[in-house]
């Protein structure tokens, strides 16, 4: 089975500019979590969604940043306008929620991201 | 709020010798608790995960982490490292299997020939 899939792998762009970056879920999965990497604050939970909804979006860092899940196999995490602070390591990850599972994540392989 | 403290962001060890990853959680109710792995470039690979009952758990590669509630540890450790096992090793909490998960800032573990 296909793990996590997200793009671009890599994105370099000019402060300014807009973001997207885009997550395809384990099929059957119901939970999504994007968290942001950065080597001053680590792994850090931006949001997370269960069953399309946003449950949690207290890690977002400001109203530059906005994340949706329009269907059970797709989400976006957009960034508008961009800045050098952003710059950073983007990970997608998923689970199945409510089922028998032990709540464990399944990571994507990252977009990194370079904002000029 | 549940959190994760790990203690030291490198840690070495030689070849052969004993690794020791300390972990420490905060958590209002019996917490999950997971180890994962980060090679260069790559996602997060899960290692090994406590829910309820022993409090040993055992993961791959080797590794294994004892749940020790009266500490609120979960340290990691390994009998004798290879030279494989370099890589960034993340601890994360969670409430329950449905909560959200919070990872601490990592261990980067150098492993010396």
């Amino acid at each position: 089975d296909a793990g996590v899939i997200q793009s671009p792998r890599h994105e370099v762009t000019e402060m300014g500019q807009e973001v997207t970056l885009r997550c395809k879920p384990i099929s059957g999965h119901n939970s999504l979590f994007w968290y942001r990497q950065t080597m001053m604050r680590g792994l850090e939970l931006l949001i997370y969604f269960n069953n399309n909804v946003p449950i949690d979006d207290s890690g977002m860092p400001e109203d530059r940043f906005s994340a949706k899940m329009p269907n059970a196999s797709f989400s976006t995490l957009k960034i508008q306008p961009s800045e050098p602070r952003d710059s950073a390591v983007y990970f997608c990850a998923s689970r199945q929620a409510g089922g028998p599972g032990t709540g464990e994540l399944f990571f994507g392989e990252g977009s990194r991201l370079t904002v000029l | 709020a549940q959190s994760v403290t790990q203690l030291g962001s490198h840690v070495s060890v030689s070849e052969g010798a004993l690794v020791l990853l300390r972990c420490n959680y905060s958590s209002s109710v019996p917490p999950y608790l997971f180890w994962y792995v980060q090679y260069p470039n790559q996602g997060l690979q899960l290692l090994l995960k406590y829910t309820t009952g022993a409090t040993l758990v055992k993961g791959i590669n080797g590794f294994e982490a004892e749940f020790k509630k009266s500490e609120t540890s979960f340290h990691l450790t390994k009998p004798s490292a290879h030279m494989s096992d370099a890589a960034e090793y993340f601890c994360a909490v969670s409430l329950n299997r449905d909560d959200k998960i919070i990872f601490g800032k990592g261990t980067r573990l150098h492993i010396l020939p």
